[in-house]
């Protein structure tokens, strides 16, 4: 089992809709979670962070948290075709000395 | 702030040689990242540390790689020799502290012919 798994897509979409992205953790000692966003050529770029149970909006992100089910999501509204890029989920583990580990990155693709 | 600055942007190498990747970290982060990026293996966590420290190499690939970070402000990435298959895009990352959001640089691409 891989220590974060996500989809790898391509996740297609048309402009204006909602896009979901999903991602599991297999160490229940992980204890910060984040999105980045990764357009082809370019560095990673932090779009959310989300440390506790529930949701958490900002703008036209929301990032869902479910530690008892390992589970962390990611839903943007208003899909735009400039949200077309990879989105990379990375889990960071406080108990060993703050190990942040990437997902594969799930490919969206937002048709105008 | 300038964010996180590595060099070089690109580099071409030959086999065999010797290459040094370099990093300076957000002022004031306490922690610091080297990862690696292929098509086939994502992004690879490949060493990080605290307070200048290695915490953690399990990832590196070989005993042809080896990491430091001599001060809070600089850390290398170093292969010998280094060979075809390490073509990849490096990057380094820093955060605040080991809990926190990292901020990646603008990568290293490192083509070994």
């Amino acid at each position: 089992q891989k220590e974060v798994e996500q989809n790898s897509g391509p996740l297609s979409v048309p402009e204006g809709a909602i896009a979901s992205l999903n991602c599991t953790y297999s160490d229940r000692g992980s204890q910060s979670f984040f999105w980045y966003r990764q357009y082809s050529g370019k560095s990673p770029e932090l779009i959310m962070s989300i440390y506790s149970n529930g949701d958490k909006e900002d703008g036209r992100f929301t990032a869902q948290l479910n530690k008892a089910s390992q589970y962390v999501s990611l839903l943007i509204r208003d899909s735009q075709p400039s949200d077309s890029a990879t989105y990379l989920c990375a889990v960071n583990r406080r108990n060993q000395g703050g190990k942040l580990i990437f997902g594969q990155g799930t490919e969206l693709s937002v048709k105008p | 702030d300038a964010g996180v600055i590595q060099s070089p942007r690109h580099e071409v190498t030959e086999m065999g040689q010797e290459v040094t990747l370099r990093c300076k970290p957000i002022s004031g982060h306490n922690s610091l990242f080297w990862y690696r990026q292929t098509m086939m293996r994502g992004l690879e966590l490949l060493i990080y540390f605290n307070n200048n420290v290695p915490i953690d190499d399990s990832g590196m690939p070989e005993d042809r790689f080896s990491a430091k970070m001599p001060n809070a402000s600089f850390s290398t990435l170093k292969i010998q020799p280094s060979e075809p298959r390490d073509s990849a895009v490096y990057f380094c990352a820093s955060s605040l502290t080991r809990n926190t959001e990292a901020f990646f640089g603008q990568g290293t691409r490192l083509t070994v012919v």
